[in-house]
């Protein structure tokens, strides 16, 4: 199972939007509405964004969302702030024996 | 607050097992609402999703890793582990414990991870 394709590095300036692309197969992205996104800034653990394609855990800025078109998922992130600047990773569940598989991580630097 | 804190060597030999232990803190293990991971990412690489247990013993993991994967779990001491067996230099990682919610399809809280490197 090949890992989710993602852009290595996006950037933007504060308040701008960004849009971070998560590419799979019809296997994983497009197969379901499993797809999640987690933030890891510096030294920091892994913090869920989204789950289930575009659902905000409680305490996630709304200033996050996501979607999905066909085998391809999205995070966006609008009114950008220095804090977001970190590295993203999506996950989707997959209906192969793997169960699971991420994205190759896109690296957000706010200019 | 639920916290998950990775412990055990940062080197290994190879052809020898990799031993790991995930301790939980904030909550109990026998929750039958989670299930607990592991999850790998080797230097420069994506992340994979290694196994899990739920806390009635019941795992499942990667078949890309075959039978050398081995996770248990401890409810007395509120830890689950990971052996990976017959390690080469590929099994390099950063080793990262998480659960797994069941109700929503995520990895909702993670340990910060600990990095394991194979060599002589």
């Amino acid at each position: 199972q090949s890992a989710l394709t993602q852009p290595a590095s996006v950037s933007g300036s504060p308040g701008q939007s960004i849009t971070i692309s998560c590419s799979g197969t019809s296997s994983d992205v497009g197969d379901n509405d499993y797809v999640s996104w987690y933030q890891q800034r510096p030294g920091e653990i892994f913090k869920l964004m989204i789950y289930d394609v575009s659902n905000r855990p409680s305490g996630v800025s709304n200033r996050f969302s996501g979607s999905k078109s066909g085998n391809t998922a999205s995070l966006t992130i609008s009114g950008l702030q220095a804090e977001d600047e970190a590295d993203y990773y999506c996950s989707s569940y997959t209906s192969s024996p793997t169960r699971w598989v991420f994205g190759t991580g896109t690296k957000v630097t706010v200019l | 607050q639920v916290q998950l804190q990775e412990s055990g060597p940062g080197l290994v030999k190879p052809s020898q097992t990799l031993s790991l232990t995930c301790t939980v803190s904030g909550d109990s293990i026998n929750n039958d609402d989670y299930y607990w991971n592991w999850i790998r990412q080797p230097p420069g690489k994506g992340l994979e999703w290694i196994g899990y247990i739920y806390y009635s013993g019941n795992t499942y993991h990667n078949p890309s890793l075959k039978s050398r994967v081995t996770i248990s779990v401890d409810t007395s001491k509120n830890q689950f582990s990971l052996k990976l067996s017959s390690v080469t230099a590929a099994d390099t990682a950063v080793y990262y414990c998480a659960r797994y919610p069941g109700g929503i399809d995520a990895f909702d809280i993670w340990g910060l991870g600990t990095m394991v490197t194979v060599s002589s």
